[in-house]
């Protein structure tokens, strides 16, 4: 069974038009994560959320917004995508106690046309 | 500043070892991560160490030296199915997970 779910897989959008991908999850993690991803690069964190702290990366454009309104959803606003923005957006969760890994969703290709 | 370094990409030979160097500058460290991608997939927890020394899985190991700032993914009994991206990622104190450049690795008959 799925335990981190991203919808949709595949998501086209118009340049500058808002769009919305969203990550759900099934493992009571505290931390989640949104990573883009372009081809053949390595996963680039946007920002994470530890229970309902919001950290940010300071090199993330303002254009990216997320939001969790509890612990099992979270979403990735892009306000106004640009060609730029094409690229596999990647949701990850972990729990902080022990040795654990965090477990990633499926991911969502976004195409902006 | 964060740095995380890899080979960009590795062939080796099928029933070969093969082994990928990750190196690391980091603000913290609370652990290290070793990925495996197949392209236009999600990334699928290898392992994870966290003290110095070697964690063996199977056909998979892992070695980690805090003090050089030095982890490496050993593959043996390389098969087809082991051609992927091999992403090391470091967690640092803040819970953040960051990704290295990533080693393509192609495995050949």
């Amino acid at each position: 069974d799925a335990m981190v779910i991203q919808n949709p897989r595949y998501q086209v959008t118009q340049f500058g038009k808002p769009v919305t991908l969203s990550c759900s999850q099934t493992l009571n993690h505290n931390v989640m994560y949104w990573y883009q991803q372009k081809s053949s690069q390595a996963p680039k964190l946007l920002f994470h959320y530890y229970d309902k702290d919001f950290n940010n990366e300071a090199d993330t454009p303002d254009n990216f917004q997320s939001r969790r309104p509890n612990t099992s959803f979270c979403f990735l606003d892009i306000r106004s995508p640009g060609l730029g923005d094409a690229a596999m957006y990647l949701c990850a969760t972990r729990r902080t106690t022990g040795r654990t890994e965090a477990f990633f969703g499926q991911g969502t290709r976004l195409t902006v046309v | 500043g964060q740095n995380i370094d890899q080979p960009t990409e590795m062939t080796a030979t099928e029933g070969a070892i093969v082994q990928i160097n990750c190196t690391y500058q980091t603000s913290g460290f609370n652990g290290l991560f070793w990925y495996q991608q197949h392209a236009g997939e999600a990334p699928t927890f290898l392992s994870y160490n966290v003290l110095d020394g070697l964690e063996e899985k199977g056909r998979f190991s892992s070695f980690l030296s805090r003090s050089k700032g030095y982890s490496y993914l050993l593959l043996k009994e390389l098969q087809m199915k082991d051609s992927a991206s091999y992403l090391c990622a470091v967690r640092e104190n803040t819970d953040k997970l960051i990704f290295g450049t990533g080693t393509r690795l192609q495995v050949f008959p």
